[in-house]
């Protein structure tokens, strides 16, 4: 079964403060994915990676970075953290075609910007 | 226009009765389809992929109509373990597009 975890379940964090949610994978995926989940509006792509070192643009990159050092481990980073980034912030993997469309999702991270 | 479209519900049904939901999707171009379920606080999992012609999967059927650019999932037979949220994803350049999901809750 592979298995996706993400670092943090629950987190409450200050305006302004820099946020670290890491996830990791042990299936030796190519790619990972970052989404926020917001009421009425679903699954949002933040970034994804095809690879190390390797990242890109999803449709709402804005106020967030990334960071693919190791294959098996994807951080997103909030360098200064905004109320409107309270979400839930779910990590996911898929092996190598993304079209087959089994993306593994880790059990989220919910985020709290005060 | 959002890319996928999904009516949010919630669709409230007795147990043993058939429940159906479409989403709709913008780019004609397209190229896989995609039912997720979500359990409440939760993450997603696949529930199942939908091909051209129309596919079942126990008590699932889901359907894909290119002209009218929309997917369906049919549930026969509801059971309360069916109550979830299912989320419908489309693949546009190998990148996977949500639609917000659409409640179902089936009661005794």
């Amino acid at each position: 079964d592979v298995k996706v975890t993400q670092s943090s379940r629950y987190l409450v964090k200050r305006t302004g403060e820099k946020v670290f949610l890491e996830c990791v994978q042990d299936m030796d995926h190519e790619n990972m994915f970052w989404y926020r989940q917001d009421p009425g509006l679903g699954l949002r792509l933040i970034y994804f990676s095809y690879d190390v070192k390797m990242k890109e643009k999803g449709d709402i990159p804005e106020g967030y970075s990334v960071s693919r050092e190791k294959k098996e481990r994807f951080s997103l980073i909030l360098e200064s953290a905004s109320t409107n980034q309270t979400s839930m912030y779910l990590c996911a993997t898929c092996g190598a075609e993304t079209n087959t469309g089994e993306l593994f999702f880790g059990e989220g991270s919910r985020l709290t910007v005060l | 226009r959002k890319e996928v479209e999904q009516d949010p519900g919630p669709f409230n049904v007795p147990e043993g009765a058939t429940v159906a939901f479409n989403c709709t999707y913008s780019n004609s171009a397209s190229q896989s389809f995609f039912w997720y379920r979500q359990d409440c606080r939760k993450e997603p999992k696949l529930l199942m992929s939908v091909y051209s012609s129309g596919n079942e999967d126990g008590r699932f059927t889901a359907q894909l109509n290119r002209a009218s650019q929309y997917i369906s999932l049919l549930i026969r037979d509801s059971k309360l373990s069916d109550s979830a949220t299912y989320l419908c994803a489309v693949t546009n350049d190998y990148k996977l597009s949500f639609g917000a999901g659409t409640t179902v809750t089936v009661r005794a």
